[in-house]
């Protein structure tokens, strides 16, 4: 949506715990939500995406939930690593884009796994 | 295939000096993307391309900033008469916005450094 807040700026967890990061949306008619993984000094990457038709997508250890509703959606990383470390960024169609065009970026979520 | 390219990959210039920052985006895609990462910070949207419709430059900062894309392929970010808080990495990213997902794939950036 037109604004996207993103929450906490920055998390430090031990190696092998659980890690999330929540975002919320002002648009409801957004319905793409895209996770967004940057390690220092390289480019953002995508690490997983939902569309608003599922509330829930994993892959291996990574899930995002998304509550319509509520219009938030949330990172989950279990079991983390020191690999984690990054800074992930949520994003959401900016108004009026639905599902397309240009996304909006959270500010976000310097992560920090310790060893 | 390749990915998104960016050149220079470090601009350091003069205050006062205009800059022109290239990228080439992955081969078909139809939509591209330039974003501004102030260190530390998040993804600032600058302009979006899609296709032969008009330019959405509601994100550039003033009027210093244009940009350009040819042939619905390269484009040229250029910043007239830079200013120091004009420092920050440029960062291109196209997509291919089809089947209700918007990736955006992402260049290495040009970091832009005015003295």
């Amino acid at each position: 949506g037109e604004n996207v807040e993103q929450h906490p700026s920055t998390l430090s967890v031990q190696e092998g715990d659980s890690a999330v990061i929540k975002c919320t949306y002002s648009d409801s008619a957004s319905n793409y939500f895209p996770w967004y993984k940057q390690e220092l000094g390289k480019r953002p990457q995508l690490i997983i995406d939902i569309r608003s038709n599922v509330g829930e997508k994993k892959d291996q250890r990574i899930a995002v939930t998304l509550n319509k509703t509520a219009k938030h959606f949330s990172l989950h990383i279990t079991e983390t690593q020191p690999e984690d470390s990054a800074v992930y960024f949520c994003a959401a169609p900016r108004h009026g884009s639905g599902n397309t065009g240009k996304l909006i970026f959270g500010q976000g979520t310097t992560l920090q796994v310790k060893p | 295939g390749a990915g998104v390219s960016q050149s220079p990959s470090n601009k350091v210039t003069e205050k006062g000096k205009d800059v022109e920052l290239r990228c080439d985006p992955i081969s078909g895609h139809t939509a591209l993307y330039w974003y501004r990462q102030s260190l530390g910070q998040g993804l600032e949207f600058l302009i979006y391309f899609q296709g032969n419709s008009a330019p959405d430059k509601s994100g550039l900062p003033s009027d210093r900033f244009s940009a350009e894309r040819t042939g619905g392929s390269v484009s040229t970010l250029t910043i007239q008469r830079t200013q120091q808080e004009d420092s920050a990495v440029y960062l291109c990213a196209s997509s291919l916005e089809a089947q209700g997902r918007n990736i955006q794939y992402f260049g290495a950036g040009t970091r832009l450094s005015v003295l």
